[in-house]
C-alpha cells in the first residue's frame, strides 16, 4: 500500500523567511509520480509540481524550489522569502501507476503554512 | 481555458435523502477522478474514470455511492441513503492522456460541500 507522510501539521513563519514543508512516500511501485498541491482558503487545488521517479534533478520555480532524493524517499518543498500569499495548505501525493491508466493519489495529511506579516 | 467545474458548490440535505454531484472536466480530458476530503480522513480517492472504459470504483468507500459518465465527458455520482458520515468536499479532477508526464497531472474542481444534517 502506498503512503505519505507529512509530519508538520502546521508551520508558522514570519513574511520573508524561507520555509521548507517535508514529505515522505512509501511506495513499492518502480515508477510513480510525486506531486506538490496548494489548497488555499477558497478551497480549491492547485497542482505546483510533478516528478517522476526516474527524475531526482531538483527543481526551482521562482521562490519555490523542490528536492527529491529516493535513497530517503522524501519530496521537500522549500519556500523562498515567504509572502503572506502563500498561506494555505500545502499536500503531497503519490500516484500509483497502473496498467488502466489509473493514476490515483495517495495524499499526505497536508501542512498548514501561515505567513505573517 | 476552462479548468474543471462542479456543481452545486454547497449541498445540505438531510439524512436519507438521494444527492447527485456534477462534474464536467477540461475539455480534452478523458480521464476523470472523484476524491473526497473529510476532516477525518483526509483526501481520499473514490473512483476513476477513462474514456468509455468500465469505471474503477474500488475506492468507493459503501454501495450507496455510484458515478457514471456520460459521453466520456461529464459525470455524477450519486449518493443514495445520505449518512452524516458523507458529510465532506467531494472534488473532482481531471486529466489528459498522451504527452508523457501530462497524462498523471490531475486538474482539480473547486469541490462541492456536501453537509448532512
Amino acid at each position: 500500500a502506498q503512503k505519505v507522510t507529512q509530519a508538520q501539521t502546521e508551520i508558522s513563519v514570519v513574511e520573508k523567511e524561507d520555509v521548507t514543508l517535508d514529505c515522505v512516500y512509501e511506495t513499492r511501485d518502480t515508477t510513480y509520480y510525486l506531486f506538490w498541491y496548494k489548497q488555499p482558503p477558497s478551497g480549491e487545488l492547485v497542482f505546483l509540481i510533478r516528478r517522476n521517479s526516474f527524475d531526482e534533478q531538483n527543481e526551482i520555480s521562482g521562490r519555490y524550489s523542490w528536492n527529491f532524493q529516493k535513497s530517503t524517499s522524501s519530496f521537500n518543498f522549500t519556500i523562498t522569502a515567504s509572502q503572506v500569499v502563500d498561506s494555505a495548505v500545502y499536500f503531497c501525493a503519490l500516484s500509483d501507476y497502473m496498467d488502466t491508466g489509473r493514476r490515483a493519489l495517495t495524499f499526505g495529511s497536508g501542512t498548514r503554512l501561515q505567513v505573517q506579516p | 481555458g476552462a479548468g474543471v467545474s462542479q456543481s452545486p458548490s454547497n449541498k445540505v440535505t438531510e439524512k436519507g435523502k438521494d444527492v447527485e454531484l456534477r462534474c464536467d472536466p477540461i475539455s480534452g480530458h478523458t480521464a476523470l477522478y472523484w476524491y473526497r476530503q473529510s476532516l477525518g480522513q483526509g483526501l481520499e480517492f473514490l473512483i476513476y474514470f477513462q474514456g468509455n472504459s468500465a469505471p474503477d470504483k474500488s475506492g468507493l468507500p459503501s454501495d450507496r455511492f455510484s458515478a457514471e459518465r456520460t459521453g466520456g465527458s461529464v459525470s455524477t455520482l450519486t449518493i443514495q441513503r445520505t449518512q452524516q458520515e458523507d458529510s465532506a468536499v467531494y472534488l473532482c479532477a481531471s486529466s489528459r492522456p498522451g504527452l508523457a508526464g501530462e497524462q498523471e497531472t490531475q486538474y482539480f474542481g473547486p469541490g462541492t460541500r456536501l453537509l448532512v444534517l
